[in-house]
């Protein structure tokens, strides 16, 4: 079962836009990571952010957590074409303690940049 | 540092075959996860290994079984083929659990 879901399921923007994207989950969590897709390929890291922060930045990705909404989104700024992609939240939750390598994932969000 | 292989890339089975993948963590992580991707189901956990035993599951049938080396390679196998096994399957390593997971390009299974 998804633990997340995603919010818009497909996104398309101009070049130089922001891109935002929201995932909502439902369990409690030790973090929450965030993977890009492309065509069927293996998922990218992009970041991970703890039960503990809110804030994240890495170059021009933006990931914020609020845990007591148990929701999490993703800003990419001034998007280029290469970021077309799927972009998909995880969830490492806290069932009683560790989750043992599991990651919950949501439907993701296609991300369109035209140029 | 390299990253995460999985082999074969591609592979094409008939129903009721049988078929193994494998999956090479990064050097140093010993934990490696595998999971399956569908259009309908989306990505799905299948099982983790750690020091060569299973921690944990999920909600596949017993057709799907993994194995983890001392090398900490590991593979996974899928008995008994079925058309709905058609997927990509994707494995992931991570120093320890609560630590950030890194794919691997994934192994597009077709049964026919």
């Amino acid at each position: 079962s998804q633990q997340g879901e995603e919010d818009p399921q497909a996104l398309s923007i101009q070049e130089g836009e922001n891109a935002t994207m929201n995932c909502s989950y439902k369990t409690s969590i030790n973090n929450l990571q965030w993977y890009r897709q492309n065509s069927g390929r293996g998922l990218v890291h992009l970041i991970l952010i703890r039960s503990n922060e809110r804030e994240k930045h890495s170059g021009r990705l933006r990931v914020t957590l609020d845990t007591s909404k148990k929701s999490s989104s993703l800003l990419i700024t001034a998007s280029r074409a290469a970021d077309t992609a799927s972009y998909f939240c995880a969830t490492d939750t806290n069932a009683g303690g560790t989750s043992y390598g599991k990651l919950t994932f949501g439907q993701g969000t296609i991300l369109t940049v035209h140029p | 540092k390299a990253g995460v292989t999985q082999t074969p890339r591609y592979l094409i089975k008939t129903r009721g075959q049988q078929v193994t993948l494998s999956c090479s963590p990064i050097s140093g992580h010993r934990s490696v996860s595998w999971y399956q991707q569908t259009p309908g189901q989306g990505l799905q956990f299948l099982f983790e290994y750690f020091s060569e035993t299973q921690r944990n599951k999920g909600n596949f049938p017993g057709r799907f079984s993994g194995r983890q080396f001392s090398n900490s390679r590991s593979e996974m196998n899928v008995s008994t083929l079925e058309l709905g096994d058609s997927a990509l399957y994707l494995c992931a390593s991570s120093f320890a659990s609560g630590n950030e997971q890194y794919f691997g390009p994934g192994t597009r299974l077709t049964v026919t």
